[in-house]
This record gives structure tokens, C-alpha cells and sequence, in this order.
């Protein structure tokens, strides 16, 4: 069965060091994103890309956080500085590719890199 | 912004009986309703899902019903066994003018099946 691989699987950090978290998403699928989930919630979105373009970041604070997808492949997902307050698990999933009016989400997630910011 | 409210945020119920757990959403460009289960230290995965078409959707012991005038959703599940003790996220999907479609999640609930 195909998968999301993600790696780290757990990354604990000082605050005002800098992570990187990593995802392949499963083989031909056109959108990727990454979402937070702080434990207890359900998870945020931070970005979608479709291929390698950005297509929604506004939920992203892209004054410490940045991602990209530079061959619509894998992606990475970046953090500098880290503060304490990041301290979550980053989740990436990876869907074909979305109808832009209708249709279904159907995405499938890796098992996420839990982040511990001390 | 929470546009997909759940609840409850935990539920605890013995084997064999139905768990119900209930969401409700504001966007009206909402058309496409999941269920996630999430286990410890896994991501989500997909359970069930329903588009406002139909006001129930079964697969096997898993049911969503859904009442469009309320904005309403729930999942059932029936002859709850301890195996289904996990995290289940209820989520909605759209699409606005001039912005992609994602799902937003609710903030989820624990149910715990008592052997």
C-alpha cells in the first residue's frame, strides 16, 4: 500500500534553532500539504502546493516558517527560529489533484515528525 | 476562525453499544464531509465521507448522517468494539471564489471502548 513518508519521525530543538522536516508524498499525486496539529486539536493547514506551486500559505507565519517543493515532488518544511510555541506534530499529506470547484479531498497522510521545542 | 465545530471532545462507551460523535459547519460552500480516524503516533486516515446530496451514507458498521438545513453532521458507529478506541476528526471541504479547496478539521474526539 502506498504511503506518505515523513521524516523525522520526532526532532526536539532549542528555541532559536533552526528544523527541517521532510515528505515524499505518494506517487503521483499532484497536491501536498502540510498541516500542524498541537496535541489535543485537529490539524491547521500551513500550506498547499499543487505540483510545485504554492497555492493557498496564508495560514503559514512566514516570518519563521517556509516550505517548498521545488520538483512538485517531495517537500520540505522549514522552521528558523524555532520557538516554543511550535512544539506540535507536522503532518504532510498528499492528495491527486483537486478539482478546483468540486470533488472530493481524499488525502492521505504520513504519520507526521513530532517537534519538541525546549 | 473554527468553522467546523465537534463534539464531544471525549466520549466513553462500552462494548457492543453506539458511539456518536457530531459536528457542525458555518461555510455554506461546504460539499464534501470526511471522517479521519487517527490512532496514537499515526496520522489520520480516512474513514467515511458524505457529500450534502444524501443525508446518510453506511459502510459497515460506520455511518454518517447528514441534515444540510442544520449544518449538521455525525458519525454512528455501531457495536463499538475496542479496537475503534482512537482520535476521529470530522472535516468539510469547499471551494470560495479565488481560493483552493482544503479541508478544515474539527478539533476531534477521543472515544474510548471499554471491553
Amino acid at each position: 500500500e502506498a504511503e506518505v513518508a515523513q521524516s523525522p519521525r520526532y526532532k526536539i530543538t532549542e528555541k532559536s534553532q533552526a528544523v527541517a522536516f521532510w515528505c515524499d508524498p505518494i506517487s503521483g499525486h499532484a497536491t501536498l500539504y502540510w498541516y500542524r496539529q498541537i496535541l489535543g486539536q485537529g490539524p491547521e493547514l500551513l500550506v498547499q502546493f499543487q505540483d510545485e506551486s504554492v497555492v493557498d500559505d496564508s495560514q503559514l507565519p512566514k516570518d519563521r516558517f517556509s516550505a517548498e517543493r521545488l520538483k512538485g515532488v517531495d517537500s520540505t518544511l522549514k522552521i528558523q527560529p524555532a520557538e516554543l510555541g511550535d512544539s506540535a506534530m507536522y503532518l504532510c499529506a498528499s492528495s491527486l489533484r483537486v478539482p478546483a470547484y468540486s470533488g472530493a479531498n481524499v488525502l492521505t497522510f504520513g504519520a507526521g515528525s513530532r517537534l519538541t521545542v525546549l | 476562525q473554527q468553522q467546523v465545530k465537534q463534539s464531544p471532545q471525549s466520549l466513553i462507551v462500552q462494548k457492543g453499544g453506539i458511539s456518536i460523535i457530531n459536528c457542525a459547519y458555518e461555510n455554506t460552500a461546504f460539499d464534501y464531509f470526511p471522517w479521519y480516524q487517527q490512532f496514537p503516533g499515526k496520522g489520520p486516515a480516512l474513514l467515511i465521507a458524505i457529500r450534502p446530496d444524501v443525508s446518510e451514507k453506511k459502510e459497515g458498521r460506520f455511518t454518517i448522517s447528514f441534515n444540510k438545513s442544520a449544518k449538521q453532521f455525525s458519525l454512528h458507529i455501531m457495536d463499538s468494539q475496542p479496537g475503534d478506541s482512537a482520535t476521529y476528526f470530522c472535516a468539510a471541504s469547499g471551494s470560495a471564489a479565488g481560493s483552493a479547496r482544503q479541508l478544515t478539521f474539527g478539533s476531534g474526539t477521543q472515544l474510548t471502548v471499554l471491553p
